[in-house]
């Protein structure tokens, strides 16, 4: 089945780490999304790129790095920049960015805890 | 910015009644409104979507209304079940150009027995 795997389902970040979330996708989508899900403030864009080793910074980029090496492949980082990194991640993607605006594939999350 | 508002955050509806969930929008560049639907723990599915040359667009239970002078949508869940018990967000883009989709905050459904 095609679809986006997120890994790992939860993880626990100390004071000053840096955490790699992992997001893959088998539907052959060129453009692949991050958003953060808090409690009373919806989906917010991180990052978002429409090809291979391009990307570019969404809303609320401060804090998070990503790559985009591979078309499957979307890993975020969270540094310990971002100060308040305990959320719900959401990876997402579609089959391009300038068609059928806003239909999106998203994954089944990573909840993010710092500890 | 809030580009899309999205009311109300919670709602809880007997079974068999009607959900009606509201968004309003301000950018008129949008042409496309989706809505998703995300259960706890799991990312947002597509539900629905319409686009603002028709007024309304219906799949089974799930009704889209959409109003272009007001720059208004909004979710019909008609006889609501406790399966229906998910979190609700309506969205809106603009498919000419880049995709970025513009989410509302969410509307957290509760449909009790």
């Amino acid at each position: 089945d095609g679809g986006i795997t997120q890994s790992p389902k939860y993880l626990f970040r100390k004071e000053g780490q840096n955490v790699t979330l992992s997001c893959e996708q088998n539907l052959n989508h060129d453009a692949m999304y991050w958003y953060r899900q808090d409690p009373g403030q919806g989906l917010r864009l991180i990052y978002y790129s429409q090809i291979v080793n391009d990307f570019q910074k969404g809303d609320i980029a401060e804090g998070y790095s990503v790559s985009r090496e591979k078309k499957e492949s979307f890993p975020l980082t969270v540094t310990s920049a971002q100060k308040n990194p305990t959320a719900f991640y959401l990876c997402a993607s579609s089959i391009d960015l300038a068609v059928r605006g806003g239909s999106y594939t998203f994954g089944s999350g990573t909840r993010l805890t710092v500890v | 910015q809030q580009q899309v508002k999205q009311s109300p955050q919670s709602l809880i509806v007997q079974k068999g009644g009607i959900s009606i969930i509201n968004c309003a929008y301000e950018n008129t560049a949008f042409d496309y409104f989706p809505w998703y639907q995300q259960f706890p723990g799991k990312g947002p599915a597509l539900l629905i979507a319409i686009r603002p040359d028709v007024s309304e667009k219906k799949e089974g239970r799930f009704t889209i209304s959409f109003n272009k002078s007001a720059k208004q949508f909004s979710l019909h869940i008609m006889d609501s079940q406790p399966g229906d018990s998910a979190t609700y967000f309506c969205a809106a883009a603009n498919s000419g150009g880049y995709q970025k989709v513009t989410f509302g905050i969410g509307t957290k459904l509760q449909v009790i027995p």
